[in-house]
């Protein structure tokens, strides 16, 4: 199936910086959706993107879709200790009951 | 309290013992899923369930069931687990669109050990 990539893999930043991360995908989605992960535990929806969206807010989080590209960004500003994740993003093709993960993001905010 | 819960959350078990987890949520969702996630490998879909009795294959299938019998649960069956489906387990649910899957919600996991 289908499957996101995170990029980068790991990412270390102070506290009050930005936080960049990029996913690619390689077919036609319906929507793009993006995930976090405290270590261990169950998955917390964040941003659900659709195809004919460009850009999404939510709080400290944007999240911009570029379909032509195939790729995804979540950008989370002024981070703190809470932030310290693994971050995924999960594609929903048209017409296709599943939901494709890619294989995350480690992003470790130093207070 | 809207929420996906599964039991247990910590399982250790021997090669061969048939376990169940099992799964429920109370948003009236159509779509189940369960997923395994592995160190490097992300999350891997098991199973999946449309809607009751309606049950499709995901990424690993092999060395598990399921069932759906009711709309709110949907419990992960290994009728003879091995030391490689040691992993930590998630079950999901969500609304279903024709035109795709929408929003999942995560149940908090099971830590399963395969001795």
């Amino acid at each position: 199936s289908q499957q996101g990539e995170e990029d980068p893999q790991a990412l270390s930043i102070q506290e009050g910086e930005n936080a960049t991360m990029n996913c690619s995908y390689k077919t036609s989605i319906n929507n793009l959706q993006w995930y976090r992960q405290n270590s261990g535990r169950g998955l917390v929806h964040l941003i659900l993107i659709r195809s004919n969206e460009r850009e999404k807010h939510s709080g400290r989080l944007r999240v911009t879709l570029d379909t032509s590209k195939k790729s995804s960004s979540l950008l989370i500003t002024a981070s703190r200790a809470a932030d310290t994740a693994s971050y995924f993003c999960a594609t929903a093709d048209y017409g296709n009951n599943r939901l494709a993960f890619g294989k995350g993001n480690q992003v470790v905010v130093i207070p | 309290e809207a929420q996906v819960t599964q039991n247990p959350r910590y399982l250790i078990t021997v090669t061969g013992k048939k376990l169940t987890v099992t799964c429920s949520q109370n948003m009236n969702h159509e779509y189940m899923s369960w997923y395994r996630q592995d160190p490097g490998l992300g999350l891997r879909q098991i199973y999946y369930s449309m809607n009751v009795e309606v049950t499709d294959k995901g990424d690993v299938p092999e060395g598990y069931k399921v069932s759906r019998k009711e709309k709110r649960n949907f419990p992960l069956i290994l009728e003879s687990p091995s030391p490689n489906q040691t992993s930590l387990y998630f079950c999901a649910s969500s609304l279903s669109r024709t035109s795709g899957i929408e929003t999942q919600y995560f149940g908090p996991g099971t830590r399963l050990l395969v001795l």
